[in-house]
């Protein structure tokens, strides 16, 4: 659990596209992968999270992906809209007695 | 319920002062959490404690302490105040001790260090 690669740090769309945030764990113990968005100069608040006994989880336009043979997990956000315009950070919190870990965070920008 | 709170909001300080934040959880949550965040560095862990007990520790020099009393409110204390410690403060609660659950993160305490 003290290592998650987010990628990208920053990523640009254009408003009605789509946009994918991957994130890489370490821990085969993981069992949940939780997503956060910071929006500027507010808190962090989940958005969407999944547990290890499924591979996909879906929330009108977000969806989380969890591969746990390849160790990664992935947020999908469909036909952005300028309000995704965010921070965005996955975590890895099952780590046995080591801290939990956020990813660095992916910048989020969606152009009009 | 109500949300997490944190106290004080803003907080300027000068080098080498000490400085006490504050952390009041969502009612009935008994996990607390402390991150630091810059703009560099993203979301740090400072400390995580459950019951009074601190249960982790992140990569952090001894300046940097907290508590936690019986009714789950936390505090953390910093010492001898670098300029680096320039930061905003989170504190997050959760409902167990099982960290499969979500992080209600609190508005964080900017601090400034001059």
């Amino acid at each position: 659990g003290e290592n998650v690669e987010q990628h990208p740090s920053t990523l640009s769309v254009q408003e009605g596209d789509s946009a994918v945030i991957k994130c890489t764990y370490s821990d085969s113990a993981s069992n949940y992968f939780p997503w956060y968005k910071q929006e500027l100069g507010k808190r962090p608040q989940l958005i969407i999270d999944i547990r290890s006994n499924v591979g996909e989880k879906k929330d009108q336009r977000i969806a989380v992906t969890l591969n746990k043979t390849a160790k990664h997990f992935s947020l999908h956000i469909t036909e952005t809209q300028p309000e995704d315009s965010a921070v965005y950070f996955c975590a890895d919190p099952y780590s046995g007695n080591t801290p939990l870990v956020f990813g660095k965070g992916t910048r989020l920008s969606v152009i009009a | 319920k109500a949300g997490v709170t944190q106290t004080p909001r803003y907080l300027i300080k000068t080098r080498g002062q000490q400085v006490t934040l504050s952390c009041s959880p969502i009612s009935g949550h008994r996990s607390v959490s402390w991150y630091q965040q810059t703009p560099g560095q993203g979301l740090q862990f400072l400390f995580e404690y459950f019951s009074e007990t601190q249960r982790n520790k992140g990569n952090f020099p001894g300046r940097f302490s907290g508590r936690q009393f019986s009714n789950s409110r936390s505090e953390m204390n910093v010492s001898t105040l670098e300029l680096g410690d320039s930061a905003l403060y989170l504190c997050a609660s959760s409902l167990a001790n099982d960290r499969a659950y979500e992080q209600y993160f609190g508005p964080g305490t900017r601090l400034t260090v001059t």
